[in-house]
Order: structure tokens, then C-alpha cells, then sequence
């Protein structure tokens, strides 16, 4: 089936500095990837909508310019997170879909940031 | 507007059925699914159902949906402890993105 590699699997950040996410599909092309957001015993909530070759749709109360998305191929969706504050510790979950919505979405194994 | 409720905890007796319910509000919903994440992993597509589907069997798994109350149910046959995770009811909206429900713990005990 569908495969979503997610990285890093966790990570450890100062105050101020900035963190990647990767999220690939591995076995299928991906046009679009979407990037959630999990407080701890929380649902997940969706943060934006990535679109390859173009800009990413974000949704209403999510900072465009501290959480920085980049599609640049049907394989690879990137979210940065700039100068990271302890708030911005939480679960980050990456998911592509296939082609057709039967198929489901598939996720990402997450990305534990702790900011310290 | 877009609102996806579940219960939030539920324990069951190894062997027992467990029923997950989900109720949502957007009548434009296209595709459900159901999720199932374990502690500190992504989510694992468990089964979808169609919107214009009453039920649908995969294994121990039944899907039940009642769009006119626009409830939701899985049910786990023979449930075991490796079933022991948060299940998330999701809608899909105009097949575009994913709204999830609240995420229901379910908790199997010998």
C-alpha cells in the first residue's frame, strides 16, 4: 500500500532557531499533502493544505510565515518551523493522498518537536 | 459548519465487541474513515465507508452509517488487546481535506 515517510521521527530544538519536517510519498506521486498539528490527548487539526507547484492554503488562526510550507515536487512536502517558541512544541503529522479518495489519506509516523 | 464529535473513552473486555460512534454535522461530507493511531505513531487507515453506503464488513470490522441522524459507528469484533488505541472518525469534505472527530481511547483489559 501507500507509504508517507515522514522525518524527523523527533526532534529537539533551542528557542529562536528553525526546524524542518519532511514528509515523502514513497510510492506515489502526490500532488497535494496536508500538515496537522496534535496537542497531546488532542484530535489532530488540520494546519494547511500543500500544493505542489504552488502556494500552500492555509487554514483561519495558522501563522503562514512561522510555519513555512514547500511542495516542490509530487514527492516531497517540507514544513518549517521558524524561530520556534516552547508554544510551538507539539506532534506535527504529515498525510498525502492518492489519487483517487477511496484510497484514503495516508499519514505520516509524526514528528514529536519539543522546543526547549 | 464542520464538527466531528466521539466519545472520549471506552474499555472493553478482551473477546467483546467494542462500538466506536461518531456523529458529525456536514451534510456534504463525501467519504468517512475511520483511524486508529497508537501511542507516539501516525494514524493507520483502519476502513472508509461511502456516503451513500449503509454498512460496510471488512474482517472484524463493521462500519455502520445513518446519514440522516449523520451518525457513525465501528464496530470491533473479538476485540484484543493489540486493538488498544484512539480511533478517529474523519470526514472528507468535498473529497477535499480531512475533518476529525475528538478521537475516542479505547482500552482492552484481560
Amino acid at each position: 500500500g501507500a507509504v508517507v515517510s515522514q522525518h524527523p521521527s523527533r526532534v529537539i530544538c533551542k528557542s529562536g532557531t528553525s526546524v524542518k519536517i519532511e514528509c515523502r510519498s514513497l510510492d506515489f506521486q502526490a500532488t497535494t499533502m496536508f500538515w496537522y498539528r496534535q496537542f497531546p490527548k488532542q484530535s489532530l487539526m488540520l494546519m494547511a493544505t500543500s500544493n505542489e507547484g504552488s502556494k500552500a492554503t492555509y487554514e483561519q488562526g495558522v501563522e503562514k510565515d512561522k510555519f513555512l510550507i514547500n511542495h516542490a515536487s509530487l514527492t516531497l512536502s517540507t514544513l518549517t518551523v521558524t524561530s520556534a517558541h516552547p508554544e510551538d512544541s507539539s506532534f506535527y503529522i504529515c498525510s498525502a493522498r492518492e489519487r483517487t479518495p477511496q484510497n484514503g489519506y495516508t499519514f505520516g509516523s509524526g514528528t514529536r518537536l519539543t522546543v526547549v | 459548519g464542520e464538527d466531528v464529535e466521539q466519545s472520549l473513552f471506552l474499555s472493553v473486555r478482551e473477546g467483546d465487541s467494542s462500538v466506536i460512534n461518531c456523529t458529525y454535522t456536514d451534510s456534504s461530507s463525501t467519504y468517512l474513515y475511520w483511524y486508529k493511531q497508537e501511542p507516539g505513531a501516525g494514524l493507520q487507515l483502519l476502513t472508509y465507508i461511502f456516503s451513500n453506503m449503509d454498512m460496510k464488513q471488512d474482517q472484524r470490522l463493521t462500519v455502520l452509517l445513518n446519514k440522516k441522524d449523520k451518525h457513525l459507528s465501528l464496530r470491533i469484533a473479538d476485540t484484543q488487546t493489540g486493538d488498544s488505541a484512539i480511533y478517529f472518525c474523519a470526514e472528507s469534505i468535498n473529497t477535499d481535506k480531512l475533518i476529525f472527530g475528538t478521537g475516542t481511547r479505547l482500552q482492552v483489559f484481560p
